[in-house]
């Protein structure tokens, strides 16, 4: 019954990759974000998405494309990858004008 | 822009005794979360701070808010070793819905 999940949990691959992370909610809810946790556990929001329209869109590289096909879903690919883009990426989601976000699990991405 | 600073960054504090973490943020808001982080794990949601003057509790954690000082506190009564984590404040800028989180407090409850 999980509420939030995330697929790889683990990703390492080399410099210059193209790789996705995945992302499902089955709260029912209507929005989903994307966070990035640095080395320092600083949390800084990436993007988010309503009823799979992008509505938050932070200074990100743009090598960085979430796509939503659906409201239950929200996936991070992610070019050309550079050794910066190591970090801790979390999925969210919530309802929107209502209060918690809650997370996924995490995926741990590692750029050799 | 909003900018969220907690303190103190670390705290390491004996079982039994009571501590402060604040949480400070630079613009206005009323929608005020704490997160609590175990190393190597997601965000579990502790508190939702919606307006002045709110306070909740559960268990040995108490957080309060106050809109007017941009300020709110986590207190923690009679430490136990379980509460060893790490504690993150977020505000919700203009309720947008965007999260800025703090830099986050690292306690650690020793006997």
């Amino acid at each position: 019954d999980t509420a939030v999940s995330q697929t790889p949990k683990y990703l390492v691959t080399q410099m210059g990759n193209d790789k996705s992370i995945k992302c499902e909610q089955n709260l029912g809810h209507d929005t989903m974000y994307w966070y990035k946790q640095d080395s320092k556990k600083f949390l800084k929001i990436m993007f988010s998405y309503n009823n799979k329209e992008l509505i938050i869109n932070e200074t990100v590289p743009n090598r960085f494309s979430p796509k939503s096909p659906d409201k239950a879903h929200l996936n991070l690919h992610i070019n050309s990858l550079e050794l910066g883009d190591s970090a801790v990426y979390f999925c969210a989601s919530s309802s929107q004008g209502t209060d918690t976000q809650y997370f996924g699990p995490g995926t741990r991405l590692t750029v050799l | 822009e909003l900018k969220v600073e907690q303190n103190p960054l670390f705290l390491s504090m004996q079982e039994g005794k009571n501590y402060t973490i604040y949480c400070n943020y630079s613009t206005t808001s009323d929608r005020l979360y704490w997160y609590r982080q175990d190393p190597g794990k997601s965000l579990e949601s502790l508190f939702v701070l919606l307006s002045n003057g709110a306070v909740k509790q559960e268990g040995r954690l108490m957080a309060s808010l106050d809109t007017k000082a941009r300020l709110s506190t986590l207190h923690i009564t009679a430490a136990v070793h379980d509460l060893s984590a790490t504690y993150f404040c977020a505000v919700d800028q203009l309720r947008t819905d965007k999260l800025i989180f703090g830099t986050g407090t690292r306690l650690q409850v020793f006997p």
